[in-house]
């Protein structure tokens, strides 16, 4: 059964930093490009960035609200992948999922809450 | 980047009646080669996991009721219920995975 597992949410002041991490289990991770999206409270989804497999470089794509602030990376030993965010914002502030991509997002973790307030 | 623009915001539609959601799209989805369109359809419920309805633009995932119709193509979409269920609450998304960085509609709140 695949599973996704996404931790590392908390409560941080504007200008501070977080690393989430997204645990996987049940599919075939190395072959697979990851997928981070968000829920801001009271908007809609909004796509953050992925990082694609060994076979293509471990590339990078973001949104460009995150664009470098945010970094995406994985470790294909622990099937995990992360999300390293610096200098968060109001704005950032949103229930964030992680997805293996597929023809749109089928699977989703239960999200992580980031808080962003002083 | 590609902006995908859903209508209308919000919508209250009657049990058993039918409701229609538009998504246009800034770009092209549809990939000549393979002849198919990267939109997806979702539908999240508070405090639940948002859940994929349609790819394709018009391929239901499995286990998904057929009163949920996807059509369109090129840049203008559709997702169509028929016969609304009081479960089809929710608010729905389209979302482009043609190319990065992929995109969201602003979502559709379905009152029924």
């Amino acid at each position: 059964e695949l599973q996704l597992v996404e931790s590392g949410g908390a409560l941080v002041q504007p200008g501070g930093s977080l690393k989430l991490s997204c645990e996987t289990s049940g599919f075939t991770f190395t072959a697979s490009a990851i997928h981070w999206i968000r829920k801001p409270p009271g908007k809609g989804l909004e796509w953050v960035g992925r990082i694609r497999t060994k076979t293509y470089t471990y590339a990078t794509a973001y949104a460009a609200s995150v664009k470098g602030r945010f970094n995406i990376s994985r470790d294909d030993s622990k099937n995990t992948t992360y999300l390293a965010m610096d200098r968060l914002e109001a704005e950032d502030t949103a229930l964030y999922y992680c997805s293996p991509e597929s023809f749109g997002f089928l699977y989703w973790g239960p999200g992580t809450l980031v808080t962003v307030s002083s | 980047d590609i902006v995908m623009t859903q209508s209308p915001d919000s919508l209250a539609v009657s049990l058993g009646e039918r409701a229609t959601i538009s998504c246009k799209s800034s770009r092209n989805l549809l990939y000549r080669t393979t002849n198919n369109n990267y939109l997806a359809w979702y539908q999240h419920k508070s405090g639940q996991r948002p859940k994929l309805l349609l790819y394709w633009a018009s391929v239901r995932q499995s286990g998904v009721p057929d009163r949920f119709r996807g059509s369109g193509s090129v840049t203008n979409f559709t997702l169509t219920i028929t016969d609304l269920q009081a479960e089809d609450a929710a608010v729905y998304y389209c979302q482009q995975y043609y190319t990065t960085p992929y995109s969201f509609g602003q979502g559709t709140r379905l009152e029924v």
